[in-house]
């Protein structure tokens, strides 16, 4: 089956204490990408990888790291979590298309909710 | 990067069509229209897609107007478990920005 696999889906963890989100992909998807969402403000973009070794930030990128070492995995990595990071974090990622002249789908994760006390 | 407006919320009796518009005023040539939901406490899922012509697929159809400045999704008739979030997003070929804002809330009433 097709799907895009976080963990841990449930975690609280306190400030600064590093901790790392995962993300695996069956589909050999080349782009993958990282959302927080919260209440009011929608699904924001952190860092999107577009394939192995490359990365790029999106919208919100202040506090997170990411690595693409692998095509199927792209960890999210918080160095020093505060409590401004609590929030419900997706995964999500997609094939490049071999024609440039249309967009694929994005498949997403459940989500991993993650309190920072 | 364009951007989208979209209501709040909308509210639909079940067994009834809903339509959900979305704006996109300063939609480029080769942006295309993507629609998302977001069914509660579960992560987005692709509905359907489209450049310029109206398309239809198994769970919706997308009616693009003629200038492209606006789209809307159709649920021929919703049900109960159609109710979530529906996000309008557009995407650039090559730039992969998948850029949501904060959607449509759809309620079914039964």
């Amino acid at each position: 089956e097709a799907q895009v696999t976080q963990n841990p889906r449930y975690l609280i963890t306190v400030t600064g204490k590093k901790l790392t989100v995962t993300c695996s992909q069956n589909m050999n998807h080349e782009y993958m990408s990282w959302y927080r969402q919260d209440p009011g403000l929608g699904l924001r973009q952190i860092y999107y990888s577009m394939n192995v070794e490359v990365t790029d930030k999106g919208d919100v990128p202040e506090g997170y790291k990411v690595s693409r070492k692998e095509k199927r995995n792209f960890p999210l990595i918080l160095e020093s979590p505060s409590p401004n990071q609590t929030s419900l974090y997706f995964c999500a990622s997609t094939t490049l298309s071999s024609s440039s002249s249309d967009t694929g789908e994005l498949f997403f994760g459940e989500g991993s909710r993650l309190t920072v006390l | 990067d364009a951007k989208t407006t979209q209501p709040n919320s909308m509210e639909s009796n079940e067994e009834e069509p809903v339509h959900l518009p979305c704006n996109h005023s300063t939609i480029s040539g080769t942006d295309y229209i993507h629609w998302y939901r977001q069914l509660p406490s579960q992560g987005p899922e692709y509905v359907i897609h489209g450049l310029t012509s109206n398309v239809n697929n198994r769970m919706a159809s997308l009616a693009i107007a003629e200038d492209r400045k606006s789209s809307t999704l159709i649920l021929h008739r919703a049900t109960l478990r159609d109710a979530a979030v529906y996000y309008c997003i557009l995407i650039r070929p090559g730039t992969y920005k998948y850029i949501f804002g904060t959607g449509t809330r759809l309620k079914v009433l039964a």
